[in-house]
């Protein structure tokens, strides 16, 4: 364990479901942020927030929608999904925005989009 | 923004020590450099950072070239478990956020 941790670890799901991913935290870190690793690829950054705030939209399209209720907690809500969607889901969190700091980063949602 | 320049993969002997480059010219005097390692299946785990001197820890060294245009991450003695992708990373400084943006890494093979 990391110290972040994220559900579930596997996900399928239909074009047409709507699901949430989910990512906590309990380092008493102040920065949350969501990133996409498709199969051979590097990791891209989606969204990032600091302090419960979105700072960053890295253009994601809509039917990804990030939730950030506090700094312990973020989600990820899924809708209308495509089969290109289907990539491992990264979860990080760090202690503030500077770069004296680390990330630390969950195992991860493997998504299935069928 | 400074980019890094990393070997696509690397190889290495189990107990010998392993040095993975990192060339990064464009190096501004604030930024750190920072290192990851992505083992398979897994999210990317810290593995060190540095500004102008050397550093240690208990997973690996860094170091540091004088000028900072390039730095080498060492590991003292490669298990199987180092088998990893590797990324060497300078911060991404972009409107309200500061950010790791990761490229492709070295990929280090670990053999028996």
């Amino acid at each position: 364990e990391t110290g972040v941790t994220q559900t579930p670890r596997h996900l399928v799901m239909g074009m047409t479901n709507k699901k949430s991913l989910k990512c906590e935290q309990h380092l008493g870190h102040n920065a949350m942020y969501w990133y996409k690793q498709s199969a051979k690829k590097p990791l891209e950054l989606m969204f990032v927030y600091n302090f419960k705030e979105q700072t960053e939209n890295n253009s994601v399209p809509s039917r990804f929608s990030p939730e950030c209720p506090n700094s312990s907690h973020l989600f990820l809500h899924l809708h209308t999904l495509q089969p290109e969607d289907s990539a491992l889901y990264l979860c990080a969190s760090s202690q503030g925005q500077g770069w004296n700091y680390g990330y630390t980063f969950g195992s991860g949602t493997r998504l299935t989009v069928v | 923004d400074a980019k890094t320049t990393q070997p696509n993969s690397m190889e290495s002997n189990e107990e010998e020590p392993v040095h993975l480059p990192c060339n990064h010219s464009t190096i501004s005097g604030t930024d750190y450099i920072h290192w990851y390692r992505q083992l398979p299946s897994q999210g990317p785990e810290y593995v060190i950072h540095g500004l102008t001197s050397n550093v240690n820890n208990r997973m690996a060294s860094l170091a540091i070239a004088e000028d900072r245009k390039s730095s080498t991450l060492i590991l003292h003695r490669a298990t199987l478990r180092d088998a990893a992708v590797y990324y060497c990373i300078l911060p991404h400084y972009g409107g309200a956020t500061n950010k790791l943006i990761f490229g492709t890494g070295t990929l280090l093979a670990v053999q028996p």
